[in-house]
């Protein structure tokens, strides 16, 4: 099957900076990628939908000025944690949709765990 | 609204025995059902897929479910469960572009 590659898997940040997330379609182009949050033992949380070419759209209540999306090829989307707090440690989960392909699922990256000190 | 309800939080079976994982959702057209498992720690496995066609769809690791249109329902069963296959589980639905999770069952398989 299709993959989608996260990185990094895991990382550490202290308080205040600034984390990149990205999130790459090997080997098929995709127009719209998804960002999801999941917190320990529980489901995933859409954050956002990110556009090529164009600005991402956010779910209710996600803060659209700590996430930044950019989604600047139909390979790539990155998620921008901006002055990560505590509370922003949490599992970060993309997924992409093949472009143009009906009858087909989206494909998740193995995820990012954040932890901000 | 779309949703999904996954309504048993944990489930625990001994090993060997049969598993079903409950799965309801709430949809205006024909949807696209999805069943996943995470490992702790870990990113999402797909299972199996429910695109159209036979109701009764075949998975990895044995899994396989049923897709009844009549009570909403993509239940997730295994005739016999093995101590690998103890996770979480994920039922989600492909609604309008984007998909949306249920909330998981956790499984808990006995030795």
């Amino acid at each position: 099957g299709a993959v989608v590659s996260q990185h990094p898997s895991w990382v550490i940040c202290k308080s205040g900076t600034s984390v990149k997330i990205e999130c790459r379609s090997l080997d098929f182009q995709a127009t719209t990628m998804f960002w999801y949050r999941q917190f320990p033992k529980q489901s995933l949380m859409l954050m956002a939908t990110s556009n090529e070419g164009s600005k991402a759209t956010y779910e209710q209540g996600v803060e659209k000025d700590k996430f930044l999306i950019n989604h600047a090829s139909l390979t790539l989307s990155t998620l921008t944690v901006t002055s990560a707090h505590p509370e922003d440690s949490s599992f970060y989960i993309c997924s992409a949709r093949p472009y143009r392909e009906a009858n087909t699922e989206a494909f998740f990256g193995q995820g990012t765990r954040l932890t901000v000190v | 609204a779309q949703s999904v309800t996954q309504p048993d939080i944990h489930i625990t079976v001994s090993e060997g025995a049969s598993l079903e994982l409950r799965c309801n959702y709430s949809y205006g057209a024909t949807p696209y059902l999805f069943w996943y498992v995470q490992s702790p720690g870990q990113g999402l496995q797909l299972l199996l897929k429910y695109f159209s066609g036979d109701t009764l769809v075949q998975g990895i690791k044995g899994f396989e479910a049923e897709f009844k249109r009549s009570q909403s329902s993509f239940n997730l069963r295994k005739p016999s469960v093995h101590w690998s296959d103890a996770a979480e589980y994920f039922c989600a639905v492909d609604g309008t572009y984007k998909y949306i999770f249920g909330t998981g069952t956790r499984l808990k398989v006995l030795a």
